[in-house]
């Protein structure tokens, strides 16, 4: 069984919709993230999120909304999408992200492959 | 500057075989975690193995084990015994203990095994 859960899997949006991602995971992780990936490409770090507060936001465009309405929850709220924003957004989560957490394993969900027409 | 290095875009093994992946880093945090992940064309990013800049011993997971070569910074993961389900993107990642939050990831090696 997944671990961290992602829906949808398959999202299609035009660029004046409004859509959230989901993602949830009930392992106990504080840690959770928001990764964006292009095709053929590594993930690249979009939010992190500790104890429910939003601890990096790697200048994402403002289009891109995070919110942690809980330590099991995290949605990435989508509007005015640009066809170039398509691409697989991952979430993960991880038991903590402070100093001295290298060891800590980012346990990734199946991710949501977004599609901006 | 990149911090993780990949140098075989794509790989090619023969089942059954045994075949290294090549990563190499850079970092002067002297305190550091080294990541291998697997991505099939599901796309689901899973964990294979971990190795602690700390840890003495190189990690063995089942058929995977990491060459970690400290001094020359580089973290080499060998899949023994190839499996035509190993076709697969795979990507090595490291976390700096004191250093952000955030896993920096390589270019990724696509594998392909062959029958």
């Amino acid at each position: 069984d997944t671990e961290v859960t992602q829906t949808p899997k398959h999202l299609v949006m035009g660029m004046t919709n409004k859509k959230s991602l989901k993602c949830e995971q009930h392992m106990g992780h504080r840690a959770m993230y928001w990764y964006k990936q292009k095709a053929k490409k590594p993930p690249e770090l979009m939010f992190v999120y500790s104890y429910e507060k939003l601890s990096i936001n790697e200048s994402v465009p403002s289009r891109f909304s995070p919110e942690c309405p809980n330590s099991s929850l995290l949605n990435l709220h989508l509007h005015a999408l640009q066809p170039e924003d398509s691409a697989l957004y991952l979430c993960a989560s991880s038991q903590e992200t402070h100093r001295g957490s290298g060891a800590n394993v980012l346990t990734f969900g199946a991710g949501s492959r977004l599609t901006v027409l | 500057a990149q911090k993780i290095t990949q140098t075989q875009p794509g790989m090619f093994v023969q089942e059954k075989e045994a075949v290294t992946l090549d990563c190499t880093y850079d970092t002067s945090d002297p305190s550091y975690g080294l990541f291998w992940y697997k991505q099939p064309s599901s796309g689901e990013m899973i964990f294979l193995i971990y190795q602690g800049s700390y840890d003495q011993q190189n990690a063995t997971e089942g058929r995977y084990s990491l060459n970690f070569q400290k001094a020359r910074k580089s973290a080499n993961l060998v899949i023994s015994a190839s499996q035509l389900g190993d076709s697969a993107m795979y990507f090595c990642a490291m976390r700096e203990n004191n250093y952000g939050q955030n896993f920096v990831f390589g270019p990724g090696t696509r594998l392909s095994v062959l029958p």
